[in-house]
């Protein structure tokens, strides 16, 4: 247990439905990565967070949005969902030790898109 | 435009043996990181090491190493004595860090697996 959860585990929807996938790091953790990991376009970073803060973008659609709340948790909004959205979100909480960072991955929030 | 690639699609190998996983990265930048990251038949995802590109020191835990060079762009990760549980997918990453583009780019990945 890498004590990074993320909820749902699972979601089926629909096109053109919304969703929000929530990431809690593990305590104390103030980093938080978002990636997605399709069958078409392997494995992406979306985007991270540090403190509330957004710290780096990388391959997010626009019709997606994240948020990191006070408390440190992360939310993953995704709107206007398309077939090729169905893919596993995996979010990770990180801490930074002497320069020595070590990434700790949530189990993955699996999205179905029909 | 930063790239990683890494050639070998599937490798198989027999328990015990050694095998080396390559990774190529193209960068423009002089400071980046380099990912290495496990994922298992499970799904999970495994993060195993981030080197900055200013060390270039060899990195060794326990079965597990990795070899920086520079001088061909090359971050490679060697399993020493290899173990059926070290049957995964690996994906190799760069990230450029530089000021809020620090995005992380990943490989396709390399299948690896280690038969009985």
């Amino acid at each position: 247990d890498s004590g990074v959860t993320q909820t749902p585990k699972h979601l089926i929807t629909a096109t053109g439905q919304r969703v929000t996938l929530r990431c809690s790091p593990r305590s104390g953790d103030l980093s938080v990565y978002w990636y997605q990991q399709s069958l078409d376009q392997g494995l992406q970073f979306l985007i991270q967070y540090y403190n509330g803060e957004e710290r780096a973008k990388g391959n997010i659609l626009e019709r997606f949005s994240a948020q990191q709340f006070p408390d440190l948790h992360s939310e993953l909004n995704l709107s206007s969902l398309e077939l090729g959205d169905s893919a596993l979100y995996f979010c990770a909480s990180s801490v930074s030790h002497r320069g020595i960072e070590t990434q700790y991955f949530g189990p993955g929030t699996r999205l179905l898109v029909l | 435009a930063q790239k990683v690639t890494q050639a070998q699609t599937e490798i198989s190998v027999v328990e015990k043996e050694d095998v080396t996983l390559d990774c190529v990265y193209e960068t423009r930048d002089t400071t980046y990181y380099l990912f290495w990251y496990k994922q298992p038949p499970s799904g999970e995802l495994v993060f195993l090491i981030r080197r900055n590109s200013f060390d270039e020191q060899n990195e060794i835990s326990g079965r597990y190493s990795w070899n920086f060079q520079k001088s061909t762009s090359s971050f490679n990760f060697t399993i020493t004595a290899s173990q059926v549980v070290d049957s995964a997918v690996y994906f190799c990453a760069l990230s450029e860090a530089t000021d809020r583009d620090d995005k992380i780019i990943f490989g396709k990945g390399t299948r690896l697996h280690i038969l009985p």
